[in-house]
């Protein structure tokens, strides 16, 4: 138990879907970020969040839409997605963003997306 | 680019057995983070390298942070099953970018 919930665990979803991926931190951390981990690629940051504010997009497709309400609980809206948006999404926190170096992620168990 | 070469990329043996893997760059950490994620899960957090020339140990896995912080190094000794899942390294970049910088990984099978 790593402190992070995700739900849902799996998620199957056609291509003109609306569906939300949750993410919940119990570390009391002051940051929270959603990767995409495919086969072959490097962990792939998404978005990140500091304080409830965000502070990174990195050049995600408009169909992904993140939300930070508070500093616990991050969500990442998803509408008319593509097949090759099936991955692994992980959600993560920090004590810290990248102002203060080494920022150790703590991950959740993921959410395995498949788009059809 | 890859800029963090992980190797092996896979790695299959017998329990009891040592082993060795390897996080490379031509860039230069400012820390690096080891993580173990295992089938279904989200990557765990193993230790955190801040010293060139640093070793940590973690019981049988030994950690080494380069002297002039570009690679590291993972390990093991005497591997259990336990020990099977994706061995996952991410450096911070030094200055002021300190982007996170993430490796493919090496996917370690131990054998009962």
């Amino acid at each position: 138990e790593t402190g992070v919930t995700q739900t849902p665990r799996h998620l199957v979803m056609g291509m003109t879907n609306k569906k939300s991926l949750k993410c919940e931190q119990h570390l009391g951390h002051n940051a929270m970020y959603w990767y995409k981990q495919s086969a072959k690629k490097p962990l792939e940051l998404m978005f990140v969040y500091s304080l409830e504010e965000r502070v990174e997009n990195n050049s995600v497709p408009s169909r992904f839409s993140p939300e930070c309400p508070n500093s616990s609980h991050l969500f990442l809206h998803l509408h008319t997605l593509q097949p090759e948006d099936s991955a692994l999404y992980l959600c993560a926190s920090s004590r810290h963003t990248r102002d203060r170096v080494p920022y150790e992620q703590y991950f959740g168990p993921g959410t395995r997306l498949t788009v059809t | 680019t890859q800029l963090l070469e992980q190797s092996p990329q896979f790695l299959s043996i017998q329990e009891g057995e040592n082993l060795t893997v390897y996080c490379n760059s031509s860039s230069v950490f400012s820390s690096l983070q080891w993580y173990r994620q295992e089938p279904g899960e989200g990557p765990v957090l193993l230790v955190t390298v801040v010293t060139g020339g640093e070793v940590k140990k973690l019981k049988r896995l030994t950690f080494q942070f380069g002297d002039a912080r570009k690679d590291s190094s993972l390990h093991i000794t005497a591997a259990q099953p336990g020990d099977t899942g994706l061995y996952l390294c991410a450096g911070v970049q030094a200055g002021n970018n300190r982007k996170l910088i993430w490796g493919l990984g090496t996917s370690l099978a131990v054998n009962p």
